[in-house]
């Protein structure tokens, strides 16, 4: 099956820095997600990107889908106490969503 | 809001036990997917329905069966556990044609000694 590849796999982050992570698919995606799941939580979607060279912000969030819809990314600026979490990238293939493995944030104060 | 309710939040089984999870959702989603969670994997897809008493296998449904009887309830089986099927299973839901967001359930820990 189509795999979603996700680096790095932790990230280990110093209040108010800013990080990226990256989203990369073997496939063209129609459309991809990101989730965030807080320590002992459930993922919780943050957004949906489905056309080619998107960027979306949320806030300090800003997402962008790749312009051969293969790859996505996140980027944190001022990270903050409230970033800490894992962020799921999750793209479509053929009707299905597959996640990556997630890129593990912690911040330091 | 949406609520997606797992029946169990943690579970303890001997090897060979027959499992139901169950899943419940309130917002009459036509979408029900069963995902595992393991450390390192992500999330990885067991199987999924688009309708009642309909299914599709996802990438990983070798050791599990689903069932779907009803529009809002989204059963997982394990018809004889394993130690290697000790995880976190993730119940969602989604509405509509297509992969759309997802609404997640809690979470079912099941550890198989």
């Amino acid at each position: 099956g189509q795999q979603v590849m996700q680096i790095p796999q932790y990230q280990h982050v110093q209040e108010g820095e800013d990080f990226t992570t990256y989203c990369n698919s073997s496939t063209t995606l129609s459309n991809i997600q990101w989730y965030k799941q807080r320590p002992g939580g459930h993922p919780v979607f943050l957004i949906q990107l489905v056309k080619s060279g998107e960027v979306k912000k949320q806030k300090r969030l800003t997402f962008q889908f790749g312009e051969a819809k293969k790859n996505s990314s996140l980027h944190i600026t001022a990270t903050q106490t409230t970033d800490v979490g894992t962020y799921f990238c999750a793209g479509t293939y053929d009707y299905k969503l597959s996640f990556g493995a997630g890129t593990t944030v912690t911040v330091r104060a | 809001d949406v609520k997606v309710t797992q029946s169990s939040r943690y579970l303890v089984k001997r090897t060979g036990e027959k499992v139901f999870l169950e899943c419940v959702q309130d917002m009459d989603h036509e979408n029900m997917f069963w995902y595992r969670q393991d450390p390192g994997l992500g999330l990885r897809l067991i199987y999924f329905s688009y309708d009642v008493k309909m299914k599709e296998k996802g990438d990983i449904p070798e050791g599990y069966s689903v069932s779907r009887e009803k529009k809002e309830r989204f059963s997982l089986i394990l018809e004889s556990a394993s130690t290697n099927q000790t995880s976190m299973y993730l119940c969602a839901s989604s509405f509509g044609a297509g992969t759309g967001e997802l609404f997640f359930g809690e979470g079912s820990r099941l550890t198989v000694l």
